[in-house]
């Protein structure tokens, strides 16, 4: 089975700091995303990355960054978190070769006072 | 701008019905299509995929894909209240890697 695990369930942090979301597969896989999902507006993607040190921008890029240094971990960085990004942070991972399912962490839901 | 549309429900169906839960695509070339479960509070569990025309079938889902039509179908056999919770519809477009969410179908099963 596809194990995608996230740093934290849920998290507070204050207007101003900058916060760390980590994202760890266990399939080897080369393909990691970060999504936000907001009632309403659905799932977006934010970054994505096709391999180790490689990244994309997504739909929603303004005020993220984000890191992949090994393959099995990719971490979405909040440089300076402000109440506009309190919402449910996703990671999903996915293979190549053929094979294009997407698989998500459990999710972090991020709340900024 | 390539889309996905599902009706937002709740579509309410009762224990052992069918539940049919559709979703239509904007762009033609589409070739990979998924169906995710996501329960409150929780995220995307990935029930079916398929990427070819007709029906696809694991255990109580069937999964219908009509690419002439542009529409993709779920069925969800012998419904029981644990099934209660929002579908999503997913696209892979033509030139791209990305998937395209749709904004989910809220299913209720009563009992």
């Amino acid at each position: 089975d596809v194990k995608v695990t996230q740093s934290s369930r849920y998290l507070v942090k204050r207007t101003g700091e900058k916060v760390f979301l980590e994202c760890v597969q266990d399939m080897d896989h080369e393909n990691m995303f970060w999504y936000r999902q907001d009632p309403g507006l659905g799932l977006r993607l934010i970054y994505f990355s096709y391999d180790v040190k490689m990244k994309e921008k997504g739909d929603i890029p303004e005020g993220y960054s984000v890191s992949r240094e090994k393959k099995e971990r990719f971490s979405l960085i909040l440089e300076s978190a402000s109440t506009n990004q309190t919402s449910m942070y996703l990671c999903a991972s996915r293979g190549t070769g053929g094979s294009y399912e997407q698989y998500f962490g459990p999710g972090t839901r991020l709340t900024v006072t | 701008q390539k889309e996905v549309e599902q009706n937002s429900g709740p579509l309410s169906v009762p224990e052992g019905a069918i539940a049919s839960l559709n979703c239509t695509y904007s762009d033609r070339g589409s070739q990979s299509f998924f169906w995710y479960r996501q329960y409150s509070g929780k995220s995307p569990e990935l029930i079916m995929f398929i990427y070819s025309n007709g029906d696809k079938e694991d255990g109580r889902f069937t999964a219908q894909l009509n690419k002439a039509s542009q529409y993709v179908s779920l069925l969800i056999r012998d419904s029981q209240p644990s099934d209660s919770a929002t579908y999503l519809c997913a696209v892979i477009p033509s030139g791209t890697y990305k998937y395209i969410f749709g904004t989910g179908t809220r299913l209720k099963v009563l009992a």
